[in-house]
């Protein structure tokens, strides 16, 4: 069984369109994770919301929007596609540190966006 | 705030040979740390965590981490290195300990490579 699953897997399309990028936790956790790969391999947060609020946003243009319609479900909107925006898409979940979770997430397998 | 360094960016061993990947760390409080691992076109998988309990910590594939705070360092080992154990390595530490900041920062990556 997946823990953590995003379709799709690879993800090509030209400048300006806009495209979303799904993602689905069955671990039961409350907490959900978008991060960004680039090139260079190098991670960085995007954004966290727990219970379907948003808990973290980093400095993230606003061409980028999360929606959260359940906790199980963290699903990213990417408008108006800039070259720049290619990389691999992380999404994670982790259980609540208030419920005897810990700070370990856990991840999807990444969605690569080729953006031409 | 908190950050990592990982002080190999490349690190290349022959099989059978002792693995060290060097992970330095700045907390202004007893942060978590961890090690993923990200074998290619693959997602993140978590190899140990440190959070606080032995400063010597067990994780999976034969891998162990030392947590030593007057070095401010997690070193990755593992005693003899496996063709398998070729993949990116990532030394990670916690945010704040406080709900609402679980973001985790990731340090740059160090690509193990095994030769046979």
């Amino acid at each position: 069984d997946t823990a953590v699953s995003q379709t799709p897997k690879y993800l090509v399309t030209q400048m300006g369109n806009d495209k979303s990028i799904k993602c689905e936790q069955n671990l039961g956790h409350d907490t959900m994770y978008w991060y960004k790969q680039d090139s260079k391999k190098f991670l960085k947060i995007m954004f966290s919301y727990n219970n379907k609020e948003l808990i973290i946003n980093e400095t993230v243009p606003n061409r980028f929007s999360p929606k959260s319609p359940d906790k199980a479900h963290l699903n990213l909107h990417i408008n108006s596609l800039e070259l720049g925006d290619s990389a691999v898409y992380f999404c994670a979940s982790s259980q609540d540190l208030r419920t005897g979770g810990s700070y370990e997430q856990y991840f999807g397998p990444g969605t690569r966006l080729t953006v031409t | 705030a908190q950050s990592v360094t990982q002080l190999d960016s490349h690190v290349s061993v022959s099989e059978g040979t002792p693995v060290l990947l060097r992970c330095n760390y700045s907390s202004s409080y007893s942060p978590s740390l961890f090690w993923y691992v990200q074998h290619p076109n693959k997602g993140l998988q978590l190899l140990l965590k440190y959070t606080s309990a032995a400063t010597l910590v067990k994780g999976i594939n034969g891998f162990e981490a030392e947590f030593k705070k007057s070095e401010t360092s997690f070193h990755l080992t593992k005693p003899s290195a496996h063709m398998s154990d070729a993949a990116e390595y990532f030394c990670v530490v916690s945010g704040y300990p406080n709900f609402g900041n679980e973001k985790l920062t990731f340090g740059t990556g160090t690509r193990l490579t095994i030769i046979p």
